[in-house]
């Protein structure tokens, strides 16, 4: 059984480009959800894909977005990078079952830095 | 909206004592809640979950908690720590109907064993 992986593992970028990082489902999994984790704080809850359409969405703006392809793999893509957009972004992905699911799996994170 | 607070940024402990890390979570519902723990540059690795049922939880690595309803807590506790223990520690809570994948997590605690 593959667990979550995430892409890249580090990433350096300058404040107004964009960025997309990329997850990696484990076999099976059918939903999908993106955090930040800034230096020294939580995870912070951006969004989740459920059967590739957003199903919830954290207190993040627009230029957050995101897909989820057939294979569950999916993309988080962040527009008009700020400095504060420097964290660790970390996928999990769950199996949803007759609306319930349990037990998040969590990927190692993309480390980005905006300069 | 539900929010989770980690009383503890930091605890130092020695090898083979007892500890506890404290949580307190707010919520007008009911909730789901979890521990994970995480080792440096690495992801976030579940170590027990409550549901329902019995209040007294037991993880992996020979972590337990209990939740408490009256006093809204979750505290994690280990009686004998080992150097491996060594990590942060977060606390999480989620409310949604139906799933339990829209993790909110406290500031996390750092638990720091030495010999």
């Amino acid at each position: 059984e593959t667990g979550v992986t995430q892409s890249p593992t580090h990433l350096i970028k300058t404040r107004g480009q964009q960025v997309t990082l990329r997850c990696s489902s484990q076999s099976g999994h059918n939903t999908v959800s993106w955090y930040q984790q800034a230096l020294g704080q939580g995870p912070q809850f951006i969004f989740q894909y459920y059967r590739e359409e957003e199903n919830g969405r954290g207190n993040f703006p627009p230029r957050f977005s995101g897909l989820q392809f057939p294979n569950y793999s999916s993309e988080l893509n962040v527009n008009a990078l700020e400095l504060d957009d420097s964290a660790l972004y970390l996928c999990a992905s769950s199996l949803v079952w007759d609306r319930e699911d349990y037990e998040q799996y969590f990927g190692p994170g993309t480390r980005l830095t905006v300069t | 909206a539900q929010s989770v607070t980690q009383l503890d940024s930091q605890v130092p402990v020695f090898e083979e004592a007892p500890v506890e890390l404290r949580c307190n979570y707010s919520s007008s519902v009911s909730v789901y809640l979890f521990w994970y723990v995480q080792y440096p540059n690495q992801g976030l690795q579940l170590l027990l979950k409550y549901l329902s049922g019995s209040t007294l939880v037991k993880g992996i690595n020979g972590f337990e908690a209990e939740f408490n309803k009256s006093q809204t807590s979750f505290h994690l506790r280990k009686p004998s720590v080992h150097i491996s223990d060594t990590a942060e520690y977060f606390c999480a809570v989620s409310v949604d109907t139906g799933t339990a994948s829209k993790l909110t997590f406290g500031t996390g605690t750092r638990l720091q064993v030495t010999l």
